[in-house]
């Protein structure tokens, strides 16, 4: 079974621009939360989805936002983006409420943004 | 709001002898999973193990076992017989078993390194 796919796993971007990172979860999973981590902040959760809904968000400025979609894919993106959106961004999927509700990790997105 | 701490941002251990990371977490809730994740360079977190906080049995998953001590609020992780691979990033995480959410709340790592 492939496990979490994110892409791209690494992009440059500069001051001003907006970024869609994309996540394709583990086959049956439909839920999918993402996390930014920096060598400052550590690792920060920016928000978690089921069933292309929101169900929970982190301290994050509107900027940054998210999406899933009907096939459990999901999508954050990021406008207007500012020297400290530089980070790994992490997505996770689990099948929420069934079994052992693992949380399964993706390579990340690495983003830079200049 | 919940917050986890590792008091060790660097750890070392030779090839097979044992290491344990230390993690402290504040939380009132009674109810709440603890985990450990492995970060290697490939990025990838993976999950070493997982306790309940109902259970009072530790945790173990082969050279890899916690020490729950639930009214201390510790949770650290013991690695028997380390090898080379196990060098990596290790997190601390919190989830509240309330509400539904699987958000988690991280500590800021140990480093691992594992010396021949």
């Amino acid at each position: 079974k492939a496990g979490v796919t994110q892409t791209p796993r690494y992009l440059i971007k500069t001051r001003g621009q907006q970024v869609t990172l994309s996540c394709s979860p583990i086959s049956g999973h439909r839920s999918v939360s993402w996390y930014q981590q920096t060598p400052g902040q550590g690792l920060q959760f920016l928000f978690e989805y089921f069933s292309e809904t929101q169900r929970n968000k982190g301290n994050f400025p509107g900027r940054f936002s998210g999406r899933q979609f009907s096939n459990s894919r999901s999508e954050m993106n990021v406008s207007t983006l500012e020297l400290g959106d530089s980070a790994l961004y992490l997505c996770a999927s689990s099948t929420r409420g069934v079994g052992d509700q693992k949380l399964f990790f993706g390579s990340g997105t690495q983003l830079s943004v200049l | 709001a919940q917050t986890v701490t590792q008091s060790q941002p660097e750890m070392s251990v030779q090839e097979a002898e044992t290491v344990t990371l230390s993690c402290t977490y504040d939380t009132s809730e009674s109810d709440y999973y603890l985990f450990w994740y492995k970060q290697p360079p490939s990025r990838q977190m993976i999950l070493v193990i997982r306790q309940e906080a109902y259970k009072q049995q530790n945790a173990t998953e082969n050279r890899f076992s916690v020490n729950f001590q639930k009214a201390a609020k510790s949770f650290s992780l013991k690695i028997s017989d380390s090898q080379l691979g196990d060098a990596a990033m290790y997190f601390c995480a919190y989830r509240s078993a309330q509400g539904g959410s699987e958000k988690l709340v991280f500590g800021k790592g140990t480093k691992l390194t594992v010396n021949p």
